[in-house]
C-alpha cells in the first residue's frame, strides 16, 4: 500500500501567485482531509470530503483557499492568489468510513509552503 | 477556548524514566479520543485510540476521565526513540477531528 501521496512536497512562491497542491488518498478510502500545520496554531482541518463531495469546509480560512475532488482517487487544494502568511506544511489525509473505523486518519507526507 | 488544551513542553527525561502528558477538551459531547505521534517533519501517525476503561499498549498507557474532561498517555521505560511530538486528539461527532497543539518529548541517553 503505498499510503497517502502528496505533491509537491515543497513549493517555494511569490506573493500573489497561484498555489496548488495535489493529493492522492488510499485507495477505497471515502473520506479525504486537507489540514495545515503551524507552529503557532498546530494543525488545522481545512475541509473534508466524503465520497468525492465536499462536507465541511467551516476552516477554509478565506475565499482565496478552494478544494476540490473530481474523483476518488485525488483532489487539489488551490491557494490564488498566495501570501507570507500562507506559508504552513499543508497534509492531506485519507480515512475509511464505517463503524468504529471512520477515526483512523492516515496521513500523508505534507507539502511544505513557503511564501516569500 | 481552545477544543483541546495541552502542554506544549519540551518534556526532556532520561533514559528509562516514565512520563505523562495530559490533555483537556471543552466538549463535553465528544465521542472518541487519540493519541497521535509526530516525528520531526513527518505526518502525524496514530499511536493509540483513548478507551473509556483505558488501554496499554506495551509501554504506553492511555486513560480517560469524562468527569474531568481530560485524558493522559503515559510512557513507561522510555527510549530515544519515543523523542517525538504526541499530538492530543478528540472527535466530537461527524468526523469533527480537533487536535491539540502537541506536547513535545526528548529522550536523553
Amino acid at each position: 500500500d503505498a499510503g497517502v501521496i502528496q505533491s509537491p512536497r515543497h513549493e517555494v512562491t511569490e506573493m500573489g501567485q497561484e498555489v496548488t497542491l495535489r493529493c492522492k488518498p488510499i485507495s477505497g478510502h471515502d473520506y479525504l482531509f486537507w489540514y495545515r500545520q503551524t507552529m503557532m496554531r498546530g494543525l488545522e482541518l481545512l475541509i473534508y470530503f466524503n465520497n468525492n463531495v465536499p462536507i465541511d469546509d467551516s476552516g477554509m480560512p478565506e475565499d482565496r483557499f478552494s478544494a476540490k475532488m473530481p474523483n476518488a482517487s485525488f483532489s487539489t487544494l488551490k491557494i490564488q492568489p498566495s501570501e507570507p502568511r500562507d506559508s504552513a506544511v499543508y497534509f492531506c489525509a485519507s480515512s475509511f468510513g464505517g463503524y468504529g473505523s471512520t477515526d483512523t486518519q492516515y496521513f500523508g507526507p505534507g507539502t511544505r509552503l513557503t511564501v516569500l | 477556548r481552545k477544543e483541546v488544551e495541552q502542554d506544549p513542553g519540551p518534556f526532556n527525561v532520561p533514559e528509562g524514566a516514565t512520563v505523562a502528558f495530559n490533555c483537556t477538551y471543552s466538549n463535553s459531547a465528544s465521542q472518541s479520543f487519540f493519541w497521535y505521534r509526530q516525528d520531526c517533519r513527518k505526518e502525524p501517525k496514530l499511536l493509540m485510540s483513548v478507551y473509556s476503561s483505558g488501554n496499554e499498549d506495551g509501554r504506553f498507557t492511555a486513560q480517560l476521565n469524562r468527569a474531568s474532561q481530560y485524558i493522559s498517555l503515559l510512557i513507561r521505560d522510555s527510549k530515544l526513540s519515543d523523542s517525538a511530538t504526541y499530538l492530543c486528539v478528540v472527535n466530537t461527532g461527524a468526523n469533527n477531528l480537533f487536535f491539540g497543539t502537541g506536547t513535545r518529548l526528548t529522550v536523553i541517553p
